[in-house]
């Protein structure tokens, strides 16, 4: 069985500041994808990472695939409050996707 | 395109009715995947649908759970006779031939079991 384990479960923080959320299994994957969710809507594609050692950066958000292919994180530099949501990673196995619970994240002004 | 519609958003029913669920996908999509997110156990695959048919259908919780796909652009997933313990939220998600793992959410409903 795979076990998915995504840290902080909880995250607050002040606009301005950086942070790391981590995605850690005990399984390889081909590969890995983070969403985001906001309040009452459905998960939202942020990136697909395929390699390992994988770096991918979309504006402030830098992706970095681990390179045993198990594990992964998200670095968000400067935070605005309109990152606040839950951050989920998905590694894909198989036809469907697993969701790890997610990272809450909150950004104060 | 006017993505991946659920209906209803919010459904407040009493333990023992029948509830059902309605999810329409984006044209051109071919797959279809029934997902349940509670705080508890975050979100969990209920049924995974490709060009109609039901490949896997293993985290369906139990046998009052059912899930049919008419047609290829909508869905319905009911719950007969419906607990306390169904209260969650329900999504469904579609995905293209193209990109099979470029998951496009509805919005979900809320479900609330009395």
């Amino acid at each position: 069985t795979q076990l998915l384990e995504q840290s902080p479960q909880f995250l607050s923080i002040q606009e301005g500041e950086n942070l790391t959320v981590y995605c850690n299994s005990s399984s390889v994957f081909s590969s890995l994808q983070w969403y985001r969710q906001e309040p009452g809507e459905g998960p939202v594609l942020l990136v697909t990472v395929v390699t390992g050692g994988e770096v991918k950066k979309l504006k402030r958000l830098t992706f970095q695939f681990g390179d045993a292919r198990k594990d992964s994180s998200l670095h968000i530099t400067a935070a605005q409050p309109g990152d606040t949501g839950l951050y989920l990673c998905a590694p894909v196995s198989g036809y469907a996707l697993n969701f790890g619970k997610g990272t809450s994240l909150l950004v104060t002004p | 395109d006017a993505g991946v519609i659920q209906s209803p958003r919010h459904e407040v029913t009493e333990m023992g009715q029948e509830v059902t669920l309605r999810c329409k996908l984006i044209s051109g999509h071919n797959s279809l995947f029934w997902y349940r997110q509670t705080m508890m156990r975050g979100l969990e695959l209920l049924i995974y649908f490709n060009n109609n048919v039901p490949i896997d259908d293993s985290g369906m919780p139990e046998d009052r759970f059912s899930a049919k796909m008419p047609n290829a652009s909508f869905s319905t997933l009911k719950i007969q006779p419906s607990e306390p313990r169904d209260s969650a939220v329900y999504f469904c998600a579609s995905s293209s031939r193209d990109s099979p793992l470029g998951y496009t959410f509805g919005s979900g409903t809320r479900l609330t079991v009395v």
